[in-house]
C-alpha cells in the first residue's frame, strides 16, 4: 500500500462543532484528494489539491474548507459540523497529470451526533 | 453534472458462477478506471482502460469499454470468496486527474 496516513481513523463530535481531519503521505505526490462515501453515491470529490498552497473545489465541497501548507499533509475542516456530513471520508494521492492511478488512505468514519 | 450508473447495485452468487458489473454514463467518457473495495476497506485500482473497443484481462477479470466510450463492464469467472467487495467505475478527468465515480456494485459470494 502507499504511504498514505489519515486520523483520526473514527471519529464522533456534535452538530455546530469543527472538526479537522489529516491525510499525511510520503509518497511525495503532488496530487492528494478528499472524498466523501455514502451509500448509493459511491465516491464524491470534495476537494483536491495540485501543490503547497494550491487547492480547488470539488462537487460537494459546501461546509468543507482545506489546506496544505506541506506536500505531505492535506487537512480537510468542517467548519461547523451537521448531520449531512455523517460519511466515511478518504484520502487520495496521485503522483502526476493525465491517466493516473489513485491511491486511498483507510478512511476516517465521521459520525455528527 | 455527468452522472455514471453502474448495474446492479447489489449482487449475491454462488462461488464459482460468474459475475459482470456494468458501468454506464450519459456523455463520451475519455477513460474509465476500475477499483475494487473490500468490506470495511478502502478503494484499490484495478485497471485502467483508455481506448474505443478496448478489452483487457486479469486472471478471472475481464474489462471492457465500449465502442461509443459511454460503457464499461467488468466480468469475473468462476467466483470466488476473494472476490468479495464493491466494485468501482471511475473516470479519470483532467491535469488534476480528479475521479468520478459511478456508484458501485456490491458482490457477496457465498459457498
Amino acid at each position: 500500500d502507499a504511504g498514505i496516513t489519515q486520523s483520526p481513523r473514527h471519529k464522533v463530535t456534535e452538530t455546530g462543532t469543527p472538526v479537522t481531519l489529516r491525510c499525511h503521505q510520503t509518497e511525495n505526490h503532488r496530487y492528494m484528494y478528499w472524498y466523501r462515501q455514502d451509500p448509493g453515491h459511491g465516491l464524491r470529490l470534495i476537494h483536491y489539491s495540485y501543490g503547497v498552497k494550491d487547492t480547488d473545489k470539488g462537487e460537494v465541497s459546501d461546509g468543507y474548507s482545506v489546506s496544505r501548507s506541506k506536500t505531505e499533509d492535506f487537512l480537510l475542516t468542517l467548519e461547523s459540523a451537521t448531520s449531512s456530513q455523517t460519511s466515511v471520508y478518504f484520502c487520495a494521492i496521485s503522483p502526476g497529470t493525465g491517466n493516473t492511478e489513485a491511491f486511498f488512505g483507510q478512511g476516517t468514519r465521521l459520525t455528527v451526533v | 453534472g455527468q452522472q455514471v450508473m453502474q448495474i446492479p447495485q447489489y449482487q449475491h452468487v454462488q462461488e464459482g458462477e460468474d459475475f459482470t458489473t456494468y458501468c454506464n454514463s450519459s456523455t463520451t467518457l475519455s477513460n474509465i478506471q476500475w477499483y475494487k473495495q473490500r468490506p470495511g476497506g478502502h478503494p484499490v485500482f484495478l485497471i485502467q482502460l483508455v481506448k474505443s473497443g478496448e478489452v483487457k484481462k486479469q486472471k478471472r477479470l475481464t474489462f471492457q469499454f465500449g465502442e461509443a466510450k459511454k460503457n464499461s463492464s467488468l466480468h469475473i469467472t468462476a467466483t470466488q470468496t476473494t472476490d468479495v467487495g464493491t466494485y468501482f467505475c471511475a473516470e479519470n478527468t483532467g491535469t488534476a486527474s480528479k475521479l468520478t465515480f459511478g456508484t458501485g456494485t456490491r458482490l457477496q459470494v457465498t459457498l
